[in-house]
Order: structure tokens, then C-alpha cells, then sequence
């Protein structure tokens, strides 16, 4: 059965970079059947799509955060990763990543989610 | 992208059925028949419930149910219980190639 798991600092400064991980388990980040996703939701607040991956590379981000995001693969260690740059208060959220269905062709749903991360920027 | 457009809260009683709708435009919803449901309890983590607009996955009771009709999505639930209270997030599949989660429900089951 596959597992996810995020990982990465709970607090970062503002301006500063914010960096997690996702440790995929129980199944193979390179089997090309599924998406890798990350999703954030800020206190008392809705579900924001944040992007996601293709194991062989090939990333998709929402527009509203594209200039500042980057999502990588590690194929080797079954991970992947998310980068948020120039963070402000507003970034303050639990972070999830998830396995979405419908790899190679259109995503379909995230039918796997890890437990979430709670990042806080503050200074 | 804009966030599509969810009731803020719904409630039934129990054994009743409510649908919680989703409306977006023609470059997500009305566009493509990949529309997702997901439910949150408070503090876990959001859980499939239905994709591809009306796929139930495995281990998902058929107390729900998905549709559509043009821009708006609906989630059905059936014989409402007690453990059905949660929020509920729709999402759709973008002309840009992403997704768009609408605002969530909140559903009380009286």
C-alpha cells in the first residue's frame, strides 16, 4: 500500500525559501502511471493546487505561484521535492503532497495524500 | 485561474440525501469530464471520494455519487449518516493543464 510523507523545516523566515520534501513508500515514484502533486491549505482556509510532476521531469504549476515555485524528482531516492521562494506570512500553511491518478495522460484525482506538514513563516 | 464556486455550508438530517454543487466555466468543469470530490474531516487529510466526475474509488460507499451538467458539478449523498460531516472540496482539470479546487462546503448533519 502506498504511503506518503512530506518533511521539511516548520518554520521559515520571510523572504527566505521554503523547502519540502515527499518520501513516496510502498510503491514506485517512477512507475509512470501517476502524477506527484503538491497542495497546500492556510489556516481555517480552503484547498489551493499548488503543481505537479511527472517522474520523468515534466512539472505544471498554478499560474498564481509559477514565478516563484519549483517541483523536482528524485527518482533514485522515490522522492520529490517543492520549492516556494520569497515566502511571506501569507505562504503559512499545511502542505500536503499527493499521488494523483492518470500518469502519461490527463490527471485524473489524488487518490493518495500524505498526513501534511505545517510550515509557519514568521521571523 | 479562478477557484470555482461551492456553497459555503449545507445540512441535512440523517437517512436524508443533500448535493453540494460546483460551478465553474467552460475552460474547467464544462470542459473536461475530470472533476474530483474530495472529503475533510478536521486536522486529516483531504480523501478521494469521487473522479472523473462520478468514479467512486474502491472502499468508497455508494451513498455517494457524482454528476454534471455543463459548467456545474454536483456531489450527491444518499442515507446521510453522522460520519458524513466534514467538508467537501470539488476540483477540476484546467485548459491550463492544472487544477482548481473550488472553496469547499461544510456539511453539518443535523
Amino acid at each position: 500500500q502506498v504511503q506518503l510523507q512530506e518533511s521539511g523545516p516548520g518554520l521559515v523566515k520571510p523572504s527566505q525559501t521554503l523547502s519540502l520534501t515527499c518520501t513516496v513508500s510502498g510503491g514506485s515514484i517512477s512507475s509512470g502511471d501517476y502524477y506527484w502533486s503538491w497542495i497546500r491549505q492556510p489556516p481555517g482556509k480552503g484547498l489551493e493546487w499548488i503543481g505537479y510532476i511527472y517522474y520523468s521531469g515534466s512539472t505544471y504549476y498554478n499560474p498564481s505561484l509559477k514565478s516563484r515555485v519549483t517541483i523536482s524528482v528524485d527518482t533514485s531516492k522515490n522522492q520529490f521535492s517543492l520549492k516556494l521562494s520569497s515566502v511571506t506570512a501569507a505562504d503559512t500553511a499545511v502542505y500536503y503532497c499527493a499521488r494523483d491518478l492518470g500518469g502519461g495522460s490527463y490527471p485524473r484525482g489524488m487518490d493518495v495524500w500524505g498526513q501534511g506538514t505545517t510550515v509557519t513563516v514568521s521571523s | 485561474q479562478s477557484a470555482l464556486t461551492q456553497p459555503a455550508s449545507v445540512s441535512g438530517s440523517p437517512g436524508q440525501s443533500i448535493t453540494i454543487s460546483c460551478t465553474g466555466t467552460s475552460s474547467d468543469v464544462g470542459g473536461y469530464n475530470y472533476v474530483s470530490w474530495y472529503q475533510q474531516h478536521p486536522g486529516k487529510a483531504p480523501k478521494l471520494m469521487i473522479y472523473e466526475v462520478s468514479n467512486r474509488p474502491s472502499g468508497v460507499p455508494d451513498r455517494f455519487s457524482g454528476s454534471k451538467s455543463g459548467n456545474t458539478a454536483s456531489l450527491t449523498i444518499s442515507g446521510l449518516q453522522a460520519e458524513d460531516e466534514a467538508d467537501y472540496y470539488c476540483s477540476s482539470y484546467t485548459s491550463s493543464s492544472t487544477w482548481v479546487f473550488g472553496g469547499g462546503t461544510k456539511l453539518t448533519v443535523l
